[in-house]
């Protein structure tokens, strides 16, 4: 079946970069779209990005201008950066494969299935 | 603020029925968009529930059923078991933002 992983630094500075990458297995990374959601403590949850292979992406506009996200087809993995962090990042962050019509970068019926475990970043000096 | 609109918390005693409302927009819910639920218990990852409004995935107990009427979608309990004790988070595509939106989820107690 297919698995996803979360992996990268659980502990942040404030104004430096957050850095996770999403291990896939059982899918190949090029057939889906993928996606990044995040919960801080307390909170719901909040999308991210969606994640396509070929460069197509669309991301939060409320983090549009700090996310960066990237494709690895040959280690079946995709990745997060999100820059100039403050205590306001400090969530768990999931990654998910999307099922659904996605077309030009967006997903417009796409459910999330399956997720990762999730990884807890906390961002402190 | 979430953009899709959740109760904070319901509760029911076993063997009872629930339901949790998620009351979205024209942008989103309103204007055709599929509404998904998911069951996230602490410490875990989230689990789909329903997708496509009203569908159930391989291995969710049919106890789990939803529907979807104008702008909003819910969530139905039947047979409420402690197992089901969780958080309950909809969501859907939002075309103003061009991305997926939450509710800002529903915290289910069972008595």
């Amino acid at each position: 079946q297919v698995q996803l992983q979360e992996s990268g630094p659980g502990l942040v500075k404030p104004s430096e970069t957050l850095s996770l990458t999403c291990s896939v297995s059982g899918a190949s990374i090029s057939s889906y779209f993928w996606t990044w959601v995040r919960q801080a403590p307390g909170k719901g949850l909040e999308w991210i990005a969606y994640v396509y292979y070929s460069g197509s992406t669309t991301y939060n506009p409320s983090l549009k201008s700090r996310v960066i996200t990237s494709v690895d087809t040959s280690m079946n993995q995709f990745s997060l950066r999100l820059t100039s962090v403050t205590a306001a990042d400090t969530a768990l962050y999931y990654c998910a494969r999307v099922i659904g019509y996605c077309s030009g970068g967006m997903c417009y019926s796409g459910r999330f299935d399956p997720w990762g475990q999730g990884i807890l970043v906390t961002v402190s000096s | 603020q979430s953009v899709l609109t959740q109760p904070p918390s319901v509760s029911g005693a076993p063997g009872q029925r629930v339901t949790i409302s998620c009351t979205g927009s024209s942008s989103n819910i309103g204007g055709g968009f599929d509404v998904h639920w998911y069951q996230h218990l602490p410490g875990t990852a989230p689990k789909l529930l329903i997708y496509g409004n009203n569908n159930r995935p391989s291995g969710v107990p049919d106890r789990f059923s939803g529907s979807k009427s104008g702008t909003s979608g819910s969530l139905a309990i039947t047979g409420l078991q402690a197992e089901d004790e969780a958080d309950y988070y909809c969501q859907s595509f939002d075309s103003n933002l061009s991305g997926s939106v939450f509710g800002g989820g529903t915290k289910l107690t069972v008595l």
